[in-house]
């Protein structure tokens, strides 16, 4: 089985200042993980995705992540907010390759301050 | 290119009304998934289908039906709406890599 927990629903920080939003997973296999970003009356876009291989990923937008499994986590970092990364963004988990499924955490709304 | 694409986009409907909701996809995909959004709940899969002529049970099923017509589409029904069905639904695809493909949504309000 598996699962994620996003901490934070909502995180705030100002224009130009470090984002982190934490992910942390549950899993009985060698994950997969994934960070979606959707924006106001949008659908899901993939941001990142961590398979096997380099620990630190990087994704689009200046985003980038690292799996850490001793932590069992997967948190999201940008070093300089802008105001379009405002957004909610879901971290997802799955088994390796051809698990069917994709396990959500809750989301967290990321807000930017000018 | 179109990608996923879902309809209708909106859609109000009464307690105990019928409807369908439509996904097709265009980049020759294996998998489809049919996902329900509510508020500090995520995302929670409904149902899936793996390939065509296959369907599965997701995490929450109950009072949903789908029907993967081809390779292309896969519907969702609500034969008897329920206000808990109120939601967002939406749609995904994935091939054999690992990330899946979201269609822009459809906003349900049942009342």
């Amino acid at each position: 089985a598996q699962s994620v927990t996003q901490l934070g629903s909502h995180v705030s920080v100002s224009e130009g200042a470090l984002v982190l939003l934490r992910c942390n997973y549950s899993s009985s296999v060698p994950p997969y993980l994934f960070w979606y970003v959707q924006y106001p009356n949008q659908g899901l876009q993939l941001l990142l995705k961590y398979t096997t291989g380099a620990t630190l990923v990087k994704g689009i937008n200046g985003f980038e992540a690292e799996f850490k499994k001793s932590e069992t986590s997967f948190h999201l970092t940008k070093p300089s907010a802008h105001m379009s990364d405002a957004a909610e963004y879901f971290c997802a988990v799955s088994g390796p390759w051809g698990a069917q499924k994709l396990v959500f955490g809750q989301g967290t709304r990321l807000t930017i301050n000018p | 290119n179109a990608g996923v694409t879902q309809t209708p986009k909106f859609q109000v409907l009464k307690t105990g009304q019928s409807m369908t909701l439509q996904c097709a996809q265009d980049m020759n995909h294996n998998s489809m998934y049919w996902y329900r959004q509510d508020p500090g709940m995520g995302l929670r899969l409904i149902y899936y289908s793996a390939s065509e002529g296959t369907t599965d049970k997701g995490e929450v099923p109950n009072g949903y039906n789908v029907s993967r017509l081809n390779k292309r589409e896969f519907s969702l029904r609500l034969e008897s709406a329920a206000p808990s069905q109120t939601s967002v639904y939406f749609c995904a695809s994935r091939l054999d890599s690992y990330e899946q493909y979201f269609g822009p949504g459809t906003r349900l309000t049942v009342t």
